[in-house]
């Protein structure tokens, strides 16, 4: 069985720029979820796609999108980077009906 | 008043204690609790999860669900050094599909 996989492992932006971040779901996993965990602070929910549509959203502004592709991988987009965007972004998979998330070793973010 | 509320520590005790970790929420809604450890620059690993009010026991952990007092907690019994990490609780509604709502973390750290 594979688990979640993210990449790039790390990232550095400057502010303004656009940052695509990647997911693969663990195997048999249809439903994909994003966090963000700042420093210090337990992960936050962005947003989840099931059947490729966004299907939640957490209190996080438009400039944060997603995508969610027919193999169940996903894309986190954020554009527009700001200072504050500097975190861990976490991804997420769980099959539906179930409630169990787990969780990828994350991408880390750097926003200068 | 945040949703759910966990001590961040730190937490130091010496190898073969027992670790008591725990956290109160707000939210009377919650139906499904977890316990995530999380190691230094790794992705939250899901350790235990329960639904309702008792006790869960697997290996060394212990979980325990109190709904009337709305209180969470995980024993860790004969605590090792690999034990050292963040563990984080987390919680989510009934039939909502993502969206889990995470404590902040309580650092531990097992001397040997």
């Amino acid at each position: 069985e594979t688990g979640v996989t993210q990449s790039p492992t790390h990232l550095i932006k400057t502010r303004g720029q656009q940052v695509t971040l990647r997911c693969s779901s663990q195997s048999g996993h249809n439903t994909v979820s994003w966090y963000q965990q700042a420093l210090g602070q337990g992960p936050q929910f962005i947003f989840q796609y099931y059947r490729e549509e966004e299907n939640g959203r957490g209190n996080f502004p438009p400039r944060f999108s997603g995508l969610q592709f027919p193999n169940y991988s996903s894309e986190l987009n954020v554009n527009a980077l700001e200072l504050d965007d500097s975190a861990l972004y976490l991804c997420a998979s769980s099959s539906v009906g179930e409630y169990e998330q787990y969780f990828g070793p994350g991408t880390r973010l750097t926003v200068t | 008043q945040k949703e759910v509320e966990q001590d961040p520590g730190p937490l130091s005790v010496p190898e073969g204690a027992i670790v008591s970790l725990n956290c109160t929420y707000s939210n009377s809604a919650f139906q499904y609790f977890m316990w995530y450890r999380q190691y230094s620059r790794k992705g939250p690993e899901l350790l235990m999860y329960t639904y309702s009010s008792g006790n869960k026991e697997d290996g060394r952990f212990t979980a325990q669900v109190d709904k009337s007092s709305k209180y969470i907690s995980l024993f860790i019994r004969d605590s090792q050094p690999s034990d050292s990490a963040t563990y984080l609780c987390a919680m989510k509604l009934s039939g909502s599909q993502g969206n889990l709502i995470f404590g902040k973390g309580t650092k531990l750290s097992v001397k040997p």
